[in-house]
């Protein structure tokens, strides 16, 4: 089945803890996104990457790092999380334009 | 920066009835516009889209207009049924859609009464 999984899911954790969140699809897409998605926000992205070590900056990367040292592999890095990262993260794959969206992580910073 | 305003932020209407979402977008250069549909607990899923060479799309009950010149785009529900309550979300690509790029509205909730 063609997919998008994240992991984890849910997830509580203190301000200044790493953390990683992994994004995983099967469909050999080259374009994957990090988005979070905020009420009366919409969907923000974060991070994309074209290929294989090609990643670019979406509209709010500060304070997130992402990889693309395998194709089908997106992780989200937060390497020192802040309550203002509490949000609902989103990682997406496309072949081109329709974009193949994930079940989610939510993260809460305390 | 370029950006996609979408209207209303919620909806509610009776079953049966037709529901309208409208957005706007600024970069001149999007061709693609596509709507997801969020349902609760869910990630956001393709339920049509429109490139720029056409006016309109249809899709059962669903439709989307597009106006290149006004810079706006709508998406119609007819027949509305509870399970279409949702979050639907409309974007634009931002330039050309070979840029892989999305830029969403806020979302609006859609609440379909029985």
């Amino acid at each position: 089945e063609a997919q998008v999984t994240q992991n984890p899911r849910y997830l509580i954790t203190v301000t200044g803890k790493k953390l990683t969140v992994t994004c995983s699809q099967n469909m050999n897409h080259e374009y994957m996104s990090w988005y979070r998605q905020d009420p009366g926000l919409g969907l923000r992205q974060i991070y994309y990457s074209m290929n294989v070590e090609v990643t670019d900056k979406g509209d709010v990367p500060e304070g997130y790092k992402v990889s693309r040292k395998e194709k089908r592999n997106f992780p989200l890095i937060l390497e020192s999380p802040s309550p203002n990262q509490t949000s609902l993260y989103f990682c997406a794959s496309s072949a081109l334009d329709t974009q193949y969206f994930g079940p989610g992580t939510r993260l809460t910073v305390l | 920066g370029e950006n996609v305003e979408q209207h209303p932020s919620t909806l509610s209407v009776q079953e049966g009835d037709s529901a309208v979402i409208k957005c706007t977008y600024s970069d001149s250069a999007s061709n693609y516009f596509p709507w997801y549909k969020q349902e609760l607990g869910k990630g956001p899923q393709l339920i049509i889209d429109i490139r720029s060479n056409v006016g309109e799309k249809k899709d059962q009950r669903i439709a989307v207009t597009l106006n290149k010149t006004a810079k706006h785009f709508s998406l119609h529900i007819t027949e509305t049924q509870p399970e279409d309550s949702a979050v639907y979300f409309c974007a634009a690509s931002i330039g050309s859609s070979n840029t892989g790029k999305l830029i969403f509205g806020q979302g609006t909730t859609l609440q379909v009464k029985p």
